[in-house]
């Protein structure tokens, strides 16, 4: 399977807790979107990434949360000191570059609950 | 900036039925391109249909077609022959294809659509 692959599925953390949250783009593709989804909310952009560059993060809250897409490996978006709001869904997409092509695709999320 | 307006927090539908679920847009950009997605209980997005705006023809993706009218702003999704594993949220997205951010989608609020045995 080519697709977005997303982990953990779940994640369960504590307030003040850091939550790690990964995405490994379909094959070929070096452009990553990380966006959230809050609970009966439909997705919001949070952050676009290229290899080893921040190109927007317009959408991400100003503090704890960072995203990086390394040069190797798959892109990670962090989050510090987790508090109860930030529990919903982070989804992940990607693509071969930033022209309009069709499609976005995304993974199967990563469902964050603090407790 | 770009607003997606769904209407319809909940539909219900006789399975084998058609079903239209409603989807209005608004944008200033020339060009954009209009999403849906399905999104089971399950929770994963899957990608159903895409629209673009100077597409001559409406899509269509096996039992999902996509009923644009640009004029009016609406891309009305419309499911046919409606089966018990449609039973999901769906949500309505666009993008704005000029500019320096036309890699972001808006999404709509979404709306639950119940195929009823």
């Amino acid at each position: 399977n080519a697709g977005v692959m997303q982990n953990p599925r779940h994640l369960v953390r504590r307030r003040g807790q850091e939550a790690r949250l990964r995405c490994s783009p379909m094959k070929g593709h070096s452009h990553v979107y990380w966006y959230r989804q809050l609970p009966e909310e439909g997705l919001k952009f949070m952050v676009y990434l290229q290899k080893e560059n921040i190109i927007d993060e317009s959408g991400m809250p100003k503090e704890r949360f960072s995203a990086e897409f390394p040069k190797e490996g798959p892109s990670i978006l962090r989050i510090q000191q987790v508090v109860r709001g930030d529990s919903a869904a982070y989804f992940c997409a990607s693509s071969p570059s930033q022209r309009n092509t069709g499609e976005l695709f995304f993974g199967e999320g990563s469902r964050l609950t603090v407790l | 900036a770009q607003k997606i307006t769904q209407t319809q927090p909940g539909m219900f539908v006789q399975e084998k039925e058609a079903v239209t679920l409603d989807c209005t847009y608004d944008t200033s950009d020339p060009s954009y391109g209009l999403f849906w997605y399905k999104q089971p209980s399950s929770g994963e997005m899957i990608f159903l249909i895409y629209q673009g705006s100077y597409d001559q023809q409406n899509a269509t993706e096996g039992r999902y077609s996509l009923n644009f009218q640009k004029a009016r702003k609406s891309a009305n999704l419309v499911i046919s022959a409606s089966q018990l594993g449609d039973s999901a949220m769906y949500f309505c997205a666009m993008r704005g294809n000029s500019g320096g951010s036309n890699y972001k989608l808006t999404f709509g609020k979404g709306t639950l659509l119940t195929v009823n045995p």
